[in-house]
């Protein structure tokens, strides 16, 4: 069985570009969330989407935005980048509900120079 | 709202124990445990529910008390396998799953 893909796995932009990154959830989950690691920091809640709706946000700023396709794969964008948006972002999808794991994909490293 | 982890970091010999607690300022629907090696994704390592039942590997253990939101994963005979960083997230509910910001866990021979 697949697991959690995230592409690309690395990504140089420059400050003020956008940039997007893809997830492809194991097959028969509905729920994707994004978290951001920066160094330190754990692992900050982004975004979570189900069943193609956007569910709950962290405290990130609006030009940290997503989607979720009919397919359940999703994709996360950063607008008007800045270079503190430099970290490791993962992505993990799961069955709906209080008492299903979470898969992590290996994560996208976005450098902002 | 972040759970809130401790200790922030422990050095252990191969061999002794640990005890990694998590504890939540909202009432909590499940806990969940997760291991992330360096340069690695994070992997599962346990959910405990209200009520007291528990879906996980067999060789770690962890306790939940509902009424204090607090959560406990106990590591015994530490390996040098078990080095890395541990998370507990919170959620379940409406607002989804969040992780603390992890205890690094250094095993030495």
């Amino acid at each position: 069985e697949a697991g959690v893909t995230q592409s690309p796995t690395h990504l140089i932009k420059t400050r003020g570009q956008q940039a997007t990154l893809r997830c492809s959830p194991i097959s028969g989950h509905t729920s994707v969330y994004w978290y951001q690691q920066a160094l330190g920091l754990g692992l900050q809640f982004l975004l979570w989407y189900d069943e193609g709706e956007e569910r709950n946000r962290g405290n990130f700023p609006p030009r940290f935005s997503g989607r979720q396709f009919p397919n359940y794969s999703s994709e996360l964008n950063v607008n008007a980048l800045e270079l503190e948006d430099s970290a490791l972002y993962l992505c993990a999808s799961r069955y709906r509900g209080p008492n299903t794991e979470a898969f992590f994909g290996q994560g996208t490293r976005l450098t902002v120079v | 709202q972040q759970p809130v982890q401790s200790p922030q970091a422990v050095i252990l010999r191969e061999g002794e124990d640990a005890v990694i607690n998590c504890s939540s300022s909202k009432a909590l629907y499940s806990v969940h445990w997760y291991r992330q090696k360096h340069g690695e994704a994070p992997v599962f390592l346990m959910i405990l529910l209200k009520g007291g039942e528990q879906k996980g590997h067999e060789k770690i253990s962890a306790s939940f008390n509902e009424k204090k939101q607090q959560s406990s994963l106990y590591l015994t005979a530490s390996q040098l396998s078990y080095s890395g960083t541990y998370f507990c997230g919170t959620g379940g509910g409406a607002d989804g799953l969040t992780f603390g910001k992890g205890t690094h866990l250094i095993i030495q021979p």
